[in-house]
Order: structure tokens, then sequence, then C-alpha cells
């Protein structure tokens, strides 16, 4: 049973269109929670949450938390070309050496 | 360039065949990850290591074997591997081990086909 499911698995919009990226996950002892971006092969890091309700912002880029409601979302508005990826959901437990990934969502923008 | 290096970055081999990934970070890093990827399935943590001490191995079959000679290197030695084995395995390395929630840095990976 996945701990950490990521919506939808994939999508496509064209470029100008606002996304929203799901991340919900189950959780003990929480720590925090990363998104990462996967362009081609390495993975690189987009934001860490461990606060509910504080918006963490990069460009057009945005993340939030709900550690009540256990999901994170990440939106990107006036997507473009270069956003396509696959986003990929990693939740921290508090003592834990590892990062829980989703199967991330594959997002392709068109022209 | 992510300050994670990892080669070769295609690898071809047969079952019977020895091979070994070679990763190497730049960061002074300590703490450094195998993840594998497969197709249709999320990142898999196989083994940790911090200050080259191995902490973690996620019930990984021994037909894959690490190696940390210091903080800086990991290798991943191949032995007898199946075709289910193939896909992409990434490096990892943190500042310290991850249990403060911090960020990993990805390599580019090794794309490994086992025929």
């Amino acid at each position: 049973e996945d701990k950490v499911v990521q919506s939808p698995l994939s999508l496509v919009v064209h470029e100008g269109d606002t996304v929203t990226l799901n991340c919900s996950y189950e959780v003990t002892n929480f720590r925090s929670l990363l998104w990462y971006k996967q362009e081609k092969k390495a993975p690189t890091f987009l934001f860490m949450l461990t606060s509910s309700g504080i918006e963490k912002k990069s460009g057009r880029l945005s993340s939030i938390l709900d550690k009540k409601e256990l999901f994170s979302i990440l939106n990107i508005t006036a997507t473009q070309t270069g956003d396509s990826a696959i986003y990929l959901c990693a939740p921290c437990w508090a003592g834990s050496y590892q990062l829980t990934f989703g199967k991330g969502t594959k997002l392709s923008v068109i022209p | 360039e992510t300050g994670v290096t990892q080669t070769p970055r295609h690898l071809v081999m047969g079952m019977t065949n020895k091979k070994s990934l070679k990763c190497e970070q730049h960061l002074g890093h300590n703490a450094m990850y195998w993840y594998k990827q497969s197709a249709k399935k999320p990142l898999e943590l196989m083994f940790v290591y911090n200050f080259k001490e191995q902490t973690e191995n996620n019930s990984v079959p021994s037909r894959f074997s690490p190696e940390c000679p210091n903080s800086s290197h990991l290798f991943l030695h191949l032995h007898t591997l199946q075709p289910e084995d193939s896909a992409l395995y990434l490096c990892a390395s943190s500042q310290e081990l991850l249990a403060g929630g911090g960020e990993l840095f990805f390599g580019e990976g090794s794309r490994l086909t086992v025929l």
C-alpha cells in the first residue's frame, strides 16, 4: 500500500496554463516534505516544507503543506515548455534516514 | 552540473558479468545514498552511508554490493544480476543524514540494462 500518493499521474497542458499537483501521505512522526523536479535523470530540489499553511514560493512555482489533512500541493502558474518534467513528492519521517518518494506526476506543457 | 558525478552513464551487461557503478560528490557532504528508479515505480532507497559507514540496507539482494571508501566516493558492485534489475541507479548526497529532513543532491544516474 502506497504511503505517498501523487495525483494526477500525468497531465498535459498548454503554455500559459496554471497547474496544481497534489501529494497526499500517510505518516507517523512527520518531519518535512520535499518536492523535486526530474527533467531527464537527476531530480533537482524545489522546496522543503515543514510548517502548515506557510507558502513557499520560487518564481512561478509555489507550494504549501497541510499537516492536518496530510497533503501538499505544488502550483505552477503561466506554465512554459521548460516546466515539462516529472514532479516528485517526498515526505520525510522524523528520525528516518530516507525520503519516501511518490510515483510522481508527469507534466507535459505543449506550445 | 549538480556536484554529484556518476559513471558510467549507460551500462549494458549480461547476467554473468561483474561491473561497478561509481559516484563521486564534490560538495563536502557526509552522507551518500544509492537509489533505484524503475519504470512506473517510485524511487527506492537501496543503501545509506554516513561518514563512509553503512547505516541502512533496505533489504537489497546480495548481488548488489556497495562500497564507500571515503565520504566523497560511493560504488555499487554488480554481480549476476537479473533482467528485472534493469533500471536507473541514482546516487545522492546530503550534508548530514536525513534525520532532519534535509535536501538531497542527485547525480545524473547510471542507466543499467541487464540482458
